[in-house]
């Protein structure tokens, strides 16, 4: 079993649908969790980073942990074209630590 | 947010020789840095782990001599695929970790094609 879970989808939704994207993890040592997009061919970005139980808005974009149940969310409202890519939820244990990610699930935003 | 910033972008080298790969922190130092290896329409894995002024800790399976990974200053970090194959061709990402906190930046990658 790995350590962090992720569906690859892909996931395909018109535009703009609500989109929830999902991990879940076994290691109670995960503390720290975070969201990157990554367009084709480029590097991660930096969407999201939490580290409570709870949610955190920032735009368009809903991270929630659920640390009892070791499950996070992404939440995109009012999904666009541009948000095609791939969605890596990744978590580490502390402070400069290696992150471990999901596999990344693949979104397509239709017209 | 943070950058960090890669290059070459792009390299085509030929097979058995050695090309270098620079990850850079522009704005911010970086204590830590990773150096990721990527195949199509996976997950990033993790190569190792580089600290700045010592040695870096590789992942099981990857070959430190192969893979020289250098951190001379804080907002450097340099990966050399040595004697490189076909097999070594990948996309090769560096992330950099502010020296105060826990958050972690990617660079644009890097793309090799051993031919």
């Amino acid at each position: 079993q790995k350590e962090v879970e992720q569906d690859p989808g892909p996931l395909s939704v018109p535009e703009g649908a609500i989109v929830s994207l999902n991990c879940t993890y076994s290691n109670s040592a995960f503390q720290y969790f975070m969201w990157y997009r990554q367009y084709s061919r480029k590097g991660p970005e930096l969407l999201m980073y939490t580290y409570s139980s709870g949610n955190k808005e920032d735009g368009r974009f809903t991270a929630q942990v659920d640390k009892s149940s070791k499950y996070i969310s992404l939440f995109i409202r009012d999904s666009q074209p541009s948000d095609s890519a791939t969605y890596l939820c990744a978590t580490n244990t502390g402070t400069a630590s290696k992150l471990t990610f999901g596999t990344g699930t693949r979104l397509q935003v239709t017209l | 947010g943070a950058v960090v910033s890669q290059h070459p972008s792009r390299v085509i080298c030929k097979s058995g020789t050695s090309v270098k790969i620079e990850c850079r922190s522009l704005d911010f130092q970086a204590t830590t840095m990773f150096w990721y290896r990527q195949f199509p329409k996976q997950s990033l894995m993790l190569m190792a782990t580089s600290n700045e002024g010592s040695k870096a800790t590789y992942e099981q399976g990857v070959e430190k001599d192969k893979f020289l990974i250098n951190h001379a200053s804080l907002t450097l970090s340099t990966l050399t695929v040595t004697s490189a194959h076909p097999e070594d061709s990948s996309f090769y990402i560096c992330s950099a970790t502010l020296t105060a906190g826990n958050t972690i930046y990617f660079g644009e990658g890097s793309w090799l094609t051993v031919v």
